[in-house]
């Protein structure tokens, strides 16, 4: 079946501007999370979303980042006046369940460059 | 949250084991330990993972001490394709966040 899918692969924007980032998860998966991997760092957990219940944002580094997830499926990461730090690849994930021991399934990411 | 150490990286000889250490020191009895791999330019996949017991799949196996303050990832075979970073993290059912740290980068050397 298909896997975790995210658009766009690649993003350059100009400092300042704001991104969109979308997921696509599996089909049937109710759990959903973003990373961000930064140039030489580990992942980076920034939000996980979980059925129909509120997200858990602890993980955003700021109030520029957002993040919807639509119908319980498709999810958008937003960013708003993006800064050079924000320039790294974002990987979306999802999980049949709610629960962090359950195996998570990676796309391919979406790599973000602020000029 | 409890925290790994592993190497920063590894070379393996293709066709022999590889064998990644990873200490998980401060570990928690309902923590998980789970290994993940990232293939140059590709989102992680996931590998295996066990609480207690050691563990095996079709693409590795799993030793976790007694103690469970440290766990090894052993390839049997290792290939080329093997040649990634392997991240060792540990997960509590009851928290919403993962911790990866930076991973052992495996290299595997025809």
């Amino acid at each position: 079946g298909a896997g975790v899918s995210q658009s766009p692969s690649n993003k350059v924007t100009e400092k300042g501007k704001d991104v969109e980032l979308r997921c696509d998860p599996i089909s049937g998966h109710t759990a959903l999370y973003w990373y961000r991997q930064s140039l030489g760092q580990g992942l980076e957990f920034l939000i996980y979303f979980q059925g129909n219940s509120a997200p858990d944002k602890s993980g955003l580094p700021s109030d520029r980042f957002s993040a919807e997830r639509t119908g319980g499926s498709v999810s958008t990461l937003t960013i708003q006046r993006t800064q050079q730090e924000d320039s790294a690849v974002y990987l979306c994930a999802s999980s049949t369940q709610s629960g962090l021991t359950d195996t998570q399934y990676f796309g391919p990411g979406t790599r973000l460059t602020v000029l | 949250d409890a925290k790994t150490t592993q190497p920063t990286s590894m070379d393996c000889a293709e066709g022999r084991a590889a064998n990644l250490p990873c200490n998980h020191s401060t570990i928690s009895g309902n923590e998980y330990v789970y290994w993940y791999r990232q293939i140059h330019s590709q989102g992680p996949q996931y590998i295996i993972h066990g609480l207690k017991n050691n563990e095996t799949n079709e693409m590795a196996s799993l030793i976790i001490t007694e103690d469970r303050k440290s766990s090894t990832l052993i390839l049997p075979h290792a290939t080329l394709r093997d040649t990634a970073v392997y991240y060792c993290i540990v997960v509590d059912a009851g928290a919403n966040n993962l911790f990866f740290g930076t991973g052992t980068r495996l290299t595997v050397i025809p």
